[in-house]
């Protein structure tokens, strides 16, 4: 199994709503990472998880929680977010912290609207 | 950190012609991978190349670490070749922990 995957696809939610992004692999990474991508922008990091613990957090406001139940999975729980974080969310892993030997996979990502 | 920049930032092909898309970065690089992105959003992998040459298919890549620019090769594109194409590195610095994105190159093949 090579792939990242992402549920749910797509995503409107309100501003007082409360809503959680999947990101699952079965490659044995022990890196995974979120990043957060605008129309016509490249993406950019938002967290960065090494062995189940988070390692970066790229100065992300509080209404994003990241949470890695275990080497598999990380979430991104979502609470009170503004119309400014609709976006599309990519998960990536990778073998280790600083890509390792096949660099980064990434999943095809979450479009998250908010109203 | 490090600096990447792409180009062109758009290319528009008839259906059947060659291209090259160039990156050029800022410092050495420990990883360097080439996304194409398609109109859903997905991000695909097209090569793990932090040097040397690969090929696979229609596409090939040239990644010269010592003079810090990476080529994209696609010949005889195709319409379903169309969407961003990305450069992403990253630095062999100490503190480098992630991939560094290009804007990317927007290309269009029409028939």
């Amino acid at each position: 199994d090579t792939e990242v995957t992402q549920t749910p696809k797509h995503l409107v939610m309100g501003m007082t709503n409360k809503k959680s992004l999947k990101c699952e692999q079965h490659m044995g990474h022990r890196a995974m990472y979120w990043y957060k991508q605008k129309a016509k922008k490249p993406p950019e990091l938002m967290f960065v998880y090494s062995y189940e613990k988070l390692s970066i957090n790229e100065s992300v406001p509080s209404r994003f929680s990241p949470e890695c139940p275990n080497s598999s999975l990380l979430n991104l729980h979502l609470h009170a977010l503004q119309p400014e974080d609709s976006a599309l969310y990519l998960c990536a892993s990778s073998q280790v912290v600083r890509g390792g030997r096949d660099g980064y996979t990434f999943g095809s990502g979450t479009r998250l609207t908010v109203v | 950190g490090i600096q990447v920049e792409q180009s062109p930032p758009d290319l528009i092909l008839q259906e059947g012609a060659n291209s090259t898309l160039r990156c050029n970065f800022s410092d050495s690089v420990n990883n360097l991978q080439w996304f194409h992105q398609n109109p859903w959003g997905q991000l695909i992998n097209l090569f793990y190349i932090p040097s040397g040459t690969k090929q696979n298919g229609r596409l090939s890549a040239t990644t010269v670490a010592t003079e810090r620019y990476s080529l994209l090769y696609i010949s005889s594109s195709q319409t379903t070749d169309s969407g961003v194409y990305f450069c992403a590195v990253e630095g062999s610095g100490a503190g480098s922990y992630q991939l560094t994105f290009g804007k990317g190159t927007k290309l269009s093949v029409i028939p």
